[in-house]
């Protein structure tokens, strides 16, 4: 399985600004995955994202939003834009496994006040 | 898309006993996990199992995909098993992916 690492693991932010998440994978991927979970809810897969060209956004999420970049096969970034309170949520990246498993990192709890 | 429908909603177990979850979703499945969320909110992977059973110690995993459910065993439930437990799936199709969808999940309580 692979070592997934999420930078920051929680952060309080204010209405109206955007934050950065990070996501380092300890090995080489073809995709990375953001999900989204909201408070009580369960996960919502926010876009896919492959090395060398542009995420592919699930509906309901857009790019202006949450623009994410993917730098090498190692590395990816979210960013949450002009953050709300309805944004609050656990953020979460995660990769695929040679035998189709999943697995995520440890998430990122982002609370807006 | 996918309907993935989990059962029960909430349980609560006494140390000790056993317990079934159960996943049902609506249409053929090249991919299946379960994962249990643990109170801190780390994901951890049970076992990927698009068809067949698996055990992986007090844990054992049924899936039958013909009839499209899947069931999760605890047997001598501990207080450790508490969390959600979600059940996740991605549609059969041609091209490789990894795009799961979650069931709502089954919240549980262990109590010593």
């Amino acid at each position: 399985s692979a070592v997934i690492s999420q930078k920051p693991s929680r952060d309080i932010c204010q209405r109206g600004t955007s934050l950065t998440i990070q996501c380092q994978v300890d090995s080489q991927v073809t995709m990375m995955f953001w999900y989204r979970q909201q408070p009580g809810q369960s996960l919502t897969l926010i876009a896919t994202a492959n090395q060398g060209s542009e995420a592919t956004y699930e509906s309901g999420f857009v790019i202006d939003k949450f623009p994410i970049s993917r730098p090498n096969l190692t590395f990816s970034t979210l960013t949450v834009s002009n953050m709300s309170p309805e944004d609050s949520s656990i953020y979460l990246c995660s990769v695929g496994g040679w035998t189709g498993e999943l697995f995520f990192g440890e998430g990122s709890r982002l609370t807006v006040l | 898309g996918i309907q993935v429908e989990q059962s029960p909603p909430d349980l609560i177990l006494q140390e000790g006993a056993n317990s079934t979850l159960r996943c049902n979703f609506s249409d053929s499945v090249n991919n299946l996990q379960w994962f249990h969320q643990n109170p801190w909110g780390q994901l951890i992977n049970l076992f990927y199992i698009p068809s067949g059973t698996k055990q992986n110690g007090r844990l054992s995993a049924t899936t039958v995909a013909t009839e499209r459910y899947s069931l999760l065993y605890i047997s001598s439930s501990q207080t450790t098993d508490s969390g959600v437990y979600f059940c996740a799936v991605e549609r059969l199709k041609v091209e490789y992916g990894n795009k799961l969808v979650f069931g709502a999940g089954t919240i549980l309580r262990v109590k010593s």
